[in-house]
This record gives structure tokens, sequence and C-alpha cells, in this order.
């Protein structure tokens, strides 16, 4: 079993809508918690790190359960430009280092 | 400020042939990341230098794979030889430490093919 686990996607969306990715991790160790976006052929970056009290930047929400051991990543009023793979990622374990999940594709069309 | 620099870019290699991959971070991070990223798969780590020390090597396949970072600054990583399943993007990134609050930047990755 990976240790982060997403739905590959891909989601074919319409602009405007709101569209949820989810996410589970299976080491309990893990202690900070990520969504990078990645553009396609392009390198990922740091979208928003996620607490456990949910934070919010514009469109984008993130949260946490640690009891579910579950992430998610709410993307309100979506843009074309928000067509990308976001990747969840999970920090910490025996050696303190980013674990990725396989990215979910997100299509955002006119 | 200059981001993390990575050359080349590009490289088609038949199997068998050595490789290697070049790394600059951004000036001041002293953390560095090697990682390998397959086509539909995230990022995974293969050696993390923390200055010149590799303090996390236990992803890196070290019958074909070596790196180094002699003056704690930039890096290179070596497939010798290569092998048709070494085709992938190979991604370098930098931090200032290695803590989780810490963001990592990447560099734009060496695409990788072995005929």
């Amino acid at each position: 079993r990976k240790e982060v686990e997403q739905d590959p996607g891909p989601f074919n969306v319409p602009e405007g809508a709101t569209v949820a990715f989810n996410c589970t991790y299976s080491n309990s160790a893990s202690q900070s918690f990520f969504w990078y976006r990645q553009d396609c052929r392009k390198e990922p970056k740091l979208l928003m790190s996620v607490y456990s009290s949910g934070n919010e930047d514009g469109r984008f929400t993130a949260q946490l359960n640690r009891a579910s051991q579950y992430i998610s990543l709410l993307i309100r009023d979506s843009k074309l430009s928000d067509s990308a793979t976001y990747l969840c990622v999970a920090y910490g374990g025996s050696q303190g280092n980013l674990i990725f999940g396989k990215g979910t594709k997100l299509s955002v069309k006119p | 400020e200059a981001g993390v620099v990575q050359s080349p870019r590009y490289k088609i290699i038949e199997k068998k042939q050595p490789v290697a991959f070049w790394c600059n971070p951004i000036s001041g991070h002293n953390t560095l990341y090697w990682y390998l990223q397959n086509l539909g798969q995230g990022p995974e780590l293969l050696i993390r230098y923390e200055n010149e020390e590799a303090v996390d090597d236990s992803q890196l396949p070290k019958d074909r794979f070596s790196a180094e970072r002699l003056k704690g600054v930039d890096s290179t990583l070596k497939i010798q030889p290569a092998e048709l399943g070494d085709s992938a993007v190979y991604l370098c990134a930098s931090s200032r430490a290695g803590g989780a609050g810490d963001e990592q930047f990447f560099g734009p990755g060496t695409r990788l093919t072995v005929l």
C-alpha cells in the first residue's frame, strides 16, 4: 500500500465549478502535509500547507483530519489556469522526508 | 533570486551507456534532494544531502546510481550503466534546511530517455 494515496482522476470540470480532491495517508507518524501543483512537463510547486484547523488561500481550502488520516483540497470557482496535477504530500516518517502521492489531474474546460 | 538550475534538460542515451545530471541549488540552501519521477507518478526521493553529507540514500539503487555534493553546493547524479527502466524525469530540489517547515524548491528536471 502506498503511503499517500490519491484518486488520479482526471477530473474534467467547467469553468466556475467547485472541485474537491481527497487524499489518505498510512503513516500516522506523519507530521506535516502539503498540496503541490505540477503543470504539464513542469516541476512541482508548493500550493499550500495543510493544518488541522483547516486553512484557506483565496479560492483554495485545505483540510486535515488526523483521526481519519485524510486530507482534502477544495477549489472554488475553477479557472482555466487551475488545470494541472495536484500532488498530496506528507512529511515525516522514519527519515523525515516528503512522500508524494501520484497526483490528481484537473482539467478545467471553458 | 535564481531558482534551482539543472542540466541538461533532456538526455537521450542507449542502454548500458553512462549518464550524469547536474544541479545547482538556490544560494544559501543547505539541503539538496534528488528525486525520480516516472510518468503518472509523484516524485520519489533518491537521496538527500545536508551540506556535503548524504543523510538519506536508502532509496538510491547503489549498484548503478551514485551521487556527490563535494563542496556542499552543486551536486551530480550519475547512472552507470543506464537501463531501459531508468527513463524518467530526474528532479533536483533544495531547501534552507531539511525540516517540515522548510519549503522545497524544485528545478525543471532532466528528462532521460534510454533507448
